[in-house]
């Protein structure tokens, strides 16, 4: 299948600062990407649809301005969490389907543990 | 009513056994349905994919999906110790880039 990667895979920071979380299609072009955030135990939950060239779509409750989302290319998006909070502490993961593969299933990449100190 | 209803579990089940796992669902419009496996602090791993309703089988493991009682489940035969991790069931309007909507996860355990 096809492979989607994330980096850093873990990341430590203090509060305040950001922390940028990249997420590539490593063998396929992706016009859109997802980001989620999962709690220890949690299902994932939906923070926004990265649009390649385009504004990303945020879900209900998440704050654009804190949670920066850029698409530059069709290979990479990448999740800026501003002004980090111990409460962001969190598991970040992304996902992306290849429009060419005729197939439906979304592929994740194999997320980030971001802990705010 | 949330969208998608699956049993966190935790679910036990000894070496050898036959595990089924479900998820309910109130949007009679979800055509695409999936299984994925997620082992602890890495992400979800896609197991098995079905269009609408009927069976489909990759080794070890059955999904099943009836859209007439917005029920899909999975099955896992001769579980394995490895099988181990948590098991979410996922759904999507169409085969575009519209979001999964996803069930809570069951944590399985198989105890050797």
């Amino acid at each position: 299948g096809a492979v989607v990667s994330q980096h850093p895979s873990r990341v430590i920071c203090k509060s305040g600062t950001s922390v940028k979380i990249e997420c590539r299609s490593l063998d396929f072009q992706a016009t859109t990407m997802f980001w989620y955030r999962q709690f220890p135990k949690k299902s994932l939950m939906l923070m926004a649809t990265s649009n390649e060239g385009s504004k990303a779509t945020y879900e209900q409750g998440v704050e654009k301005d804190k949670f920066l989302i850029n698409h530059a290319s069709l290979t990479l998006s990448t999740l800026t969490v501003t002004s980090a909070h111990p409460e962001d502490s969190s598991f970040y993961i992304c996902s992306a389907r290849d429009p060419t593969s005729g197939r439906y299933e979304q592929y994740f990449g194999p997320g980030t543990r971001l802990t705010v100190t | 009513q949330k969208e998608v209803e699956q049993d966190p579990g935790p679910l036990s089940v000894p070496e050898g056994a036959i595990v089924s796992l479900n998820c309910t669902y109130s949007n009679s419009a979800f055509q695409y349905f999936m299984w994925y496996r997620q082992y602890s602090r890495k992400g979800p791993e896609l197991l098995m994919y079905t269009y609408s309703s009927g069976n489909k089988e990759d080794g070890r493991f059955t999904a099943q999906v009836d859209k007439s009682s917005k029920y899909i489940s999975l099955f896992i035969r001769d579980s394995q110790p490895s099988d181990s991790a948590t098991y979410l069931c996922a759904m999507s309007l169409d085969s575009g880039n519209t979001p999964l909507v996803f069930g809570k996860g069951t944590r399985l355990s198989v105890i050797a």
